[in-house]
């Protein structure tokens, strides 16, 4: 079961803007409105950043924004600060019911 | 305050058993699906099952299926896997969390380490 597909490694400097890729297929991006991202510090659980492919959960800052096209959706951070350092993670559903998560992407801050 | 709480990790050999729990508080536990997630060390996160709210359904990432259990207790608001035949690979930080098709609330996940 193959996971969704993000660059390794997405870097950008301080104010500026990044955008995340997340490719997949028909199967579960494409096909569905379950595409959720996750950031995630060293030793720490995954915090939820988007869900619903673009709908941002309480507290969450809206220089995050998510958005689909076909298989593919993305993460946007604007106004970039020192504290989005962290590895982010796309999910979707895929079929039959079950769930795959992308391979991860390190965000540096220059 | 919304915690869960997982237990039960450690060293298992090759072919061997464990059984992880998750207690949840701070939320009713019974409205929601229940997810595990799993992460090898230094490698990304891997979703590894779910169960609906009262247990009625369930569904496994393939490389599980058939050696994993994901089942509930409402009673006691706890979340379990029962993971038989263990593998190396199955070596991993494992995580609860709450939700069906997203996760909003993490436990601090258990580390399960297979080998001999």
């Amino acid at each position: 079961q193959s996971a969704l597909t993000q660059p390794a490694s997405v870097s950008g400097s301080l104010g500026q803007s990044i955008t995340i890729s997340c490719t997949g297929s028909s199967s579960d991006i494409g096909g569905s409105n379950y595409v959720s991202w996750y950031q995630q510090n060293p030793g720490k659980a995954p915090q939820l950043m988007i869900y619903d492919v673009s709908n941002r959960p309480s507290g969450i800052s809206n220089r995050f924004s998510g958005s689909k096209s076909g298989n593919t959706a993305s993460l946007t951070i604007s106004g970039l600060r020192a504290e989005d350092e962290a590895d982010y993670y796309c999910a979707s559903y895929r079929n039959s019911r079950t769930f795959v998560f992308g391979t991860g992407s390190k965000v540096t801050v220059l | 305050e919304v915690q869960l709480v997982e237990s039960g990790g450690g060293l298992v050999q090759p072919g061997g058993s464990l059984r992880l729990s998750c207690a949840a508080s701070g939320f009713t536990f019974t409205n929601y699906w229940m997810t595990w997630v799993r992460q090898a060390p230094g490698k990304g996160l891997e979703w590894v099952a779910n169960i609906k709210q009262e247990g009625s359904e369930k569904y496994y990432v393939e490389s599980v299926k058939g050696r994993f259990t994901i089942s509930r207790d409402n009673a006691k608001n706890s979340l379990y896997l029962q993971m038989n035949s263990l593998r190396a690979e199955d070596t991993a930080v494992y995580f609860c969390a709450r939700g069906y098709s997203d996760w909003y609330r993490w436990g601090q996940g258990t580390l399960v380490t297979v080998s001999s």
